[in-house]
């Protein structure tokens, strides 16, 4: 257990519907990073909030949002989900200061 | 643009073979240079942080160095268990003040008994 939590572990949608991807991070780390993986693509940066305000944002499509709350657990939010969203969603979480990043378990979507 | 190669995409050794797996760079500001394994369905599990030219670390079989273009990850005597994705990420400084990880595409690893 690294520590980062992410639900569900599995997703199975439409085209078109919106899912909610959760992340708690690890206790103490005050960022939170967002990565998506497909195979074709390996992992590509998101998005990234620190202590709840949004610092970096990479290759994320205007579809997708996300936030992170007072307790910094932080939502992914997909929406018009289309068959190439499919993918394994991973979080990360590190402290400032301390160059480590811990990944959680993933979000394997898949958009049917 | 930011940009990580790892090599070769797919590695298959006996077991106690030994072997370097690659992972060269091109960023505008290096901060740090990440080692990390990935099992299939599974989040990536850090090995190393590098931060200069020059500096090694280890950690049982594997022994990871760095060079101002470049990163290797060497693997001595490698067992089954060993077989996994290895995947090599260079941190770098974003717009806001901030910073992520970019990485590469992955070097696969199978090491047969």
């Amino acid at each position: 257990d690294s520590g980062v939590t992410q639900t569900p572990k599995h997703l199975i949608t439409a085209t078109g519907q919106r899912v909610t991807l959760r992340c708690s991070p690890r206790s103490g780390d005050l960022s939170v990073y967002w990565y998506q993986q497909s195979l074709d693509q390996g992992l590509q940066f998101l998005i990234q909030y620190y202590n709840g305000e949004e610092r970096a944002k990479g290759n994320i499509l205007e579809r997708f949002s996300a936030q992170q709350f007072p307790d910094l657990h932080s939502e992914l939010n997909l929406s018009s989900l289309e068959l190439g969203d499919s993918a394994l969603y991973f979080c990360a979480s590190s402290t400032r200061h301390v160059y480590g990043y811990t990944f959680g378990s993933g979000t394997r979507l898949t958009v049917v | 643009e930011d940009q990580v190669t790892q090599s070769p995409e797919a590695l298959r050794l006996q077991e106690g073979e030994s072997s370097s797996l690659n992972c060269s760079y091109t960023v505008s500001g290096l901060r740090g240079l990440f080692w990390y394994r990935q099992d299939p369905g599974k989040g990536p599990e850090f090995l190393f942080t590098l931060y200069s030219a020059g500096e090694e670390k280890e950690k049982e079989r594997l022994k990871a160095t760095l060079t101002k273009k470049e990163s290797f990850l060497h693997i001595t005597a490698p067992k089954p268990e060993d077989s996994a994705t290895y995947l090599c990420a260079v941190q770098v400084d974003t717009q806001g003040g901030s910073e992520k990880l970019v990485f590469g595409k992955g070097t696969k690893l199978t090491v047969n008994p």
